[in-house]
């Protein structure tokens, strides 16, 4: 069992937004600023997509934007696209005992 | 950019040592600005921190793993490297080194590792 719960799957038809949850607890999402978002293709290592919660790293498209309000973080993807189905996990730091803790991930199907 | 590349064996037999080395390069491990640490993912599952350590020496472990994970750090040949000892068919996955300041910013390829006789 992950330490931060996301839905198994989302899907969503090109064009349209979808939105990740991820739930965690006051130990990890609900104290620290630092929770990033990763996508996986098949076969491919994570690629960072969002970082303290709600920064894109230089490259990432604008679609993509996150946010959080108290355990509760979330990934938003805008104007969706083909290119964009694939795995998505949450991450948050979780201080300096257990540091990073991940999300199940969630399987984003596009139309 | 850094790049980072593991290495080591794909196939460990149960209740022996997995080792993996992590070679970065585009940046020196010395670098105070980095973590460097290791995450895995068994086939058709979630990702798994295992560990991380500070260029000086400090290391941070998965308390579902600490009895049996060491990393450590060679800045001579700028790498990093892992030792999960104890090992069963639980622990065959991808396993990952990565770089992180405040996430997770640069990954390996993976690199597969099965346990098996």
């Amino acid at each position: 069992q992950s330490a931060l719960t996301q839905p198994a799957s989302v899907s969503g038809s090109p064009g349209q937004s979808i939105t990740i949850s991820c739930t965690g607890t006051s130990s990890d999402v609900g104290s620290y600023n630092l929770v990033s978002w990763y996508q996986q293709h098949p076969g491919k290592a994570p690629k960072l997509m969002i970082y303290e919660v709600s920064k894109r790293p230089s490259g990432v498209s604008n679609r993509f934007s996150g946010s959080k309000s108290g355990n509760t973080a979330s990934l938003t993807i805008s104007g969706l696209q083909a290119e964009d189905e694939a795995d998505y996990y949450c991450c948050s730091y979780a201080g300096s005992s257990t540091f990073w803790v991940f999300g199940g991930g969630t399987k984003l199907t596009v139309l | 950019q850094l790049q980072l590349q593991e290495s080591g064996p794909g196939l460990v037999k149960p209740s022996e040592t997995l080792s993996l080395t992590c070679t970065v390069s585009g940046g020196s491990i010395s670098s105070s600005s980095y973590y460097w640490g290791w995450i895995r993912q068994p086939p058709g599952k979630g990702l798994e921190w295992i560990g991380s350590i500070y260029y000086s020496g400090s290391t941070y472990y998965n308390p579902s793993l600490k009895s049996r994970v060491t990393i450590s750090v060679d800045t001579s040949k700028n790498q990093f490297s892992l030792k999960l000892s104890s090992v069963t068919a639980a622990d065959t996955a991808v396993y990952y080194c990565a770089s992180s300041v405040t996430a997770i910013d640069y990954w390996g390829q993976g690199t597969l590792v099965t346990v098996s006789s």
